[in-house]
């Protein structure tokens, strides 16, 4: 079945690193593929996605592009601040029916230290 | 603030007790959902309810019992459960059932069962 897989945390980085969360997936046909965030103490917020292959996601400055050949969705952001640490969470969708469930990776944690 | 507000937000109660856990979004949105958060497990959807019709039950032990009595109200109920049930519980809702990749979470109610 339809599965994703991000890599383990937990990632710790200084202020203004590069960050790059690896996110893999295996799913029949297209699927759409998202980011999740999860702040401290809050539940999830979506934080970009993709729907077809190529396609760019972006927000807050973090960036994903949907590569198709390599079946992967990596989270990137250029420069970190304090406030990006949270959990980051990869998800696929498949395109109709019961395939529109959404199919979540465990989680990545990420602490950005001043 | 998503619009999604969950209470309480902590909650500690004995294997005997029967406890009540409530959501509520502000969002206008006609699918509401809970969620299980456990520590190294992907996210786990346990009920689906769209126009308040229970539109999806994922094999979840009779111990939980959901109510949605309207499409803004969305309560869980809890009772005779076990220390495995310990965990973040996440409500979320959406425009409509089928547009699930576009969630909107609370910030859940940590369940401690002793």
């Amino acid at each position: 079945g339809d599965s994703v897989t991000q890599m383990e945390g937990p990632v710790t980085l200084s202020e203004e690193a590069f960050l790059t969360i690896n996110c893999t997936y295996t799913a029949t046909g297209y699927p759409s593929l998202f980011w999740y965030v999860q702040y401290p103490g809050e539940g999830l917020q979506l934080l970009l996605k993709a729907t077809k292959a190529d396609d760019k996601g972006s927000n807050k400055g973090f960036e994903a592009t949907y590569r198709k050949e390599t079946t992967s969705f990596h989270l990137e952001k250029g420069s970190v601040q304090v406030s990006d640490s949270a959990v980051y969470f990869c998800a696929l969708s498949g395109q109709a029916g019961n395939n529109r469930k959404l199919i979540w990776g465990l989680g990545t944690s990420l602490a950005v230290n001043p | 603030e998503t619009g999604v507000t969950q209470t309480p937000r902590h909650l500690v109660m004995g294997m005997t007790n029967k406890k009540s856990l409530k959501c509520e979004q502000h969002l206008g949105h006609n699918a509401m959902y809970w969620y299980k958060q456990s520590a190294k497990k992907p996210l786990e959807l346990m009920f689906v309810y769209s126009l308040e019709e229970r539109v999806e039950n994922n094999s979840v032990p009779s111990r939980f019992s959901p109510e949605c009595p309207n499409s803004s109200h969305l309560f869980l109920h809890l009772h005779t459960l076990q220390p495995e049930d310990s965990a973040l519980y996440l409500c979320a809702s959406s425009q409509e059932a089928g547009a699930r990749e576009k969630l909107f979470f609370g910030s859940g109610t940590q369940l401690s069962v002793l």
